[in-house]
């Protein structure tokens, strides 16, 4: 039972270049979500998922787009990095209507030069 | 937008002390409340939740709701210094969580 699994944990990419951010559970869970952490900003969503075949953006969802490919599969695409990209990414999982709350991965640190 | 609000910190107390976090909510009808604990270069983890007013305890951690004054607190009793990380209160809002920018708390030998 792994939880909530991301991939790459640390990813460096050139102004301009494209990426997807990988995350998958197998908790069974109906939501899921994008956050990024910057230092003194704490954890602002990016996108989420509340249930199979939905996505709504969050606080900051301007440079990113994202995919629930199925329940335990979500996906955030950087089309165009900028530097301001530049944070740690964290997806999120939960069932809130089951009293189910956010489990977190690993985190992804990307760096946008 | 609704908004979390939180010392950023740091917080600093002596083992075995009673640390006591707190946070602010703007949002009159929210309903549950969540503190996350992330160690540096960690994700969060979920410690407490609550959902109504008064104190939720567990172990060494007990979580305080006043919804009159939208307030909510985390106590952690006899602090250890392991007890050093960010904690992050979360408020729910329909479908996600908001969460405050987290205070840093060191407890020291």
């Amino acid at each position: 039972n792994a939880g909530v699994t991301q991939t790459p944990k640390f990813q460096v990419l050139k102004t301009g270049q494209s990426m997807t951010l990988q995350c998958a559970q197998d908790m069974n869970h109906n939501s899921m979500y994008w956050y990024r952490q910057d230092p003194g900003m704490g954890l602002r969503l990016i996108y989420y998922s509340a249930s199979e075949g939905t996505t709504d953006k969050g606080e900051v969802p301007n440079g990113y787009n994202v995919s629930r490919l199925n329940k335990r599969e979500f996906s955030l695409r950087l089309e165009s990095a900028a530097p301001s990209q530049t944070s740690v990414y964290f997806c999120a999982s939960s069932s809130p209507w089951t009293g189910t709350e956010a489990f977190f991965g690993q985190g992804t640190r990307l760096t946008v030069v | 937008q609704k908004e979390v609000e939180q010392n950023s910190g740091p917080l600093s107390v002596p083992e075995g002390a009673i640390a006591s976090l707190n946070c602010t909510y703007s949002d009159r009808g929210s309903q549950s409340f969540f503190w996350y604990r992330q160690y540096s270069g960690k994700s969060p983890e979920l410690i407490m939740s609550i959902y109504s007013n008064g104190d939720q305890e567990d172990g060494r951690f007990t979580a305080q709701l006043n919804k009159a004054s939208q307030y909510v607190s985390l106590l952690i009793r006899d602090s250890q210094p392991s007890d050093s990380a960010t904690y992050l209160c979360a408020v729910r809002d329909t479908d996600k969580l908001i969460f405050g920018t987290g205070t840093r708390l060191q407890v020291f030998p």
